[in-house]
């Protein structure tokens, strides 16, 4: 069973601050996604990352994939109250159709 | 980008009643569509996986009598609460995979639908 470790499970910061949520496992994906939840809603996918060391970038938003596949961090330049939310990563095994979720990461940005 | 479309968004019913949930995805094919329960402030946990004209597979816990779920087309899977009681208040979510994207991995959600039984 392939587990990812979300961390931090909790975040809240003030307006402008950098912050870095992390993602990490002891098995190997083939793809990890990262996604963004609002209250009420369901998740909405913001980046997918599938070579090994590969960075991506959102605006404010940097995605990076660990050079095994093991882990992934997702970091957020001078937060702002928009992008308070629950951050899931979900990653997938190869050959596998099935996403395993970490465990998510409430932001709450405060002006 | 992939639309997937839930319905209802809300419903709330009696104990004792079952409750149908619908998930589309409306400009894609999705041979396998993933139906997920989420509690307040926790991360989603996959109740099974839908396949097109097949039996669903369930994860290990979740009663497949008692949670009904029917993938008749490749737009459209369902799942059926039935008999519910309270403890089945949650928020249901639904996720398809685009199959012409090839195996990314990436899923699109539904908008979930929050199931309050009374």
């Amino acid at each position: 069973t392939q587990l990812l470790e979300q961390s931090p499970q909790f975040l809240s910061i003030q307006e402008g601050e950098n912050l870095t949520v992390y993602c990490n496992s002891s098995s190997v994906f083939s793809s990890l996604q990262w996604y963004r939840q609002e209250p009420g809603e369901g998740p909405v996918l913001l980046v997918t990352v599938v070579t090994g060391g590969e960075v991506k970038k959102l605006k404010r938003l940097t995605f990076q994939f660990g050079d095994a596949r093991k882990d992934s961090s997702l970091h957020i330049t001078a937060a702002q109250p928009g992008d308070t939310g629950l951050y899931l990563c979900a990653g997938s095994g190869a050959g596998s159709y099935q996403l395993t979720f970490g465990k998510g990461t409430k932001l709450s940005v405060i002006p | 980008g992939a639309v997937v479309s839930q319905h209802p968004s809300r419903v709330i019913c009696k104990s004792g009643t079952s409750v149908k949930i619908e998930c589309r995805s409306l400009d894609f094919q999705a041979t396998t569509m993933f139906w997920y329960r989420q509690f307040p402030k926790q991360s989603l946990m996959l109740m099974a996986t839908s396949n097109e004209g097949s039996k669903a597979t369930y994860e290990q816990g979740v009663e497949k009598d008692k949670f009904l779920i029917n993938h008749a087309s490749l737009t459209l899977s369902t799942l059926t609460v039935t008999s519910a009681h309270p403890e089945d208040s949650s928020f249901y979510i639904c996720s398809a995979r685009d199959r012409s994207r090839g195996n990314t991995g990436e899923l699109f959600f539904g908008e979930g639908s929050r199931l309050t039984v009374l």
